[in-house]
């Protein structure tokens, strides 16, 4: 079975300062990871994945995330946030046997002007 | 490209009843993920479909059903509603199948069940 723990609820940081997003997972073989992100009202909006080759993945609106094996974490940075990268932050994993997701919690971010 | 589109946007049902949700994938995509978001449960995996077969399942009950036509729109079907079941229903496509693929997704159906 495949799960994904992400340790935060919310991260409260200041606009301009860097973001931190925290995700583990635990699967069994190779993961495929992905960060999703969900505004108010609204599905969920890919940001980046990690299959294979370099650790550090780079995404959409600045975002990058760091594939950790050893530790098996994923965590979702930006070095300066904006008021606008305030949502819901969504890690997920998926294996090779197909599309299905399983998702963390959700983080909520709070960017403060 | 047009996104994944969600009819109907919001529902509302009365329990014992059953609803059609339906789900148009952006033009390409073969296919279609459903999941179920709940403030208590997160979001947790239905079922997904690749050219009109069912190739994965969560752990949901029965009552939860779907299908896939031959232009990769999907219908799920929830049958005898339970209070319970009153969620964000999400549809995801993706070009292909196998876990590699980012999945699209659309703005979900609202279901209240009363």
């Amino acid at each position: 079975a495949q799960s994904v723990a992400q340790p935060e609820d919310q991260v409260n940081v200041a606009e301009g300062n860097p973001l931190t997003v925290k995700c583990t997972y635990s699967v069994s073989g190779n993961p495929y990871l992905f960060w999703y992100v969900q505004y108010p009202n609204r599905g969920l909006q890919f940001l980046l994945k990690y299959i294979t080759g370099d650790n550090l993945v780079k995404g959409s609106y600045g975002f990058e995330a760091e594939f950790n094996k050893s530790q098996t974490s994923f965590h979702l940075k930006k070095p300066s946030a904006l008021v606008s990268d305030s949502a819901l932050y969504f890690c997920a994993v998926s294996q090779a046997a197909g599309n299905k997701l399983t998702f963390g919690g959700g983080t909520r971010v709070l960017v403060k002007p | 490209k047009a996104g994944v589109t969600q009819t109907p946007r919001y529902l509302i049902k009365t329990r014992g009843q059953q609803v059609t949700l339906s789900c148009s994938p952006i033009s390409g995509h073969r296919s279609v993920s459903w999941y179920q978001q709940t403030p208590g449960q997160g979001l947790q995996f239905l079922f997904e479909y690749f050219s009109e077969t069912q190739r994965n399942k969560g752990n949901f009950p029965g009552r939860f059903s779907g299908r896939q036509f031959s232009n990769s729109r999907s219908e799920m079907n929830v049958s005898t509603l339970e209070l319970g079941d009153s969620a964000l229903y999400l549809c995801a496509s993706s070009v292909g199948t196998g876990g590699t693929y980012e999945q699209y997704f659309g703005p979900g159906t609202r279901l209240t069940v009363t």
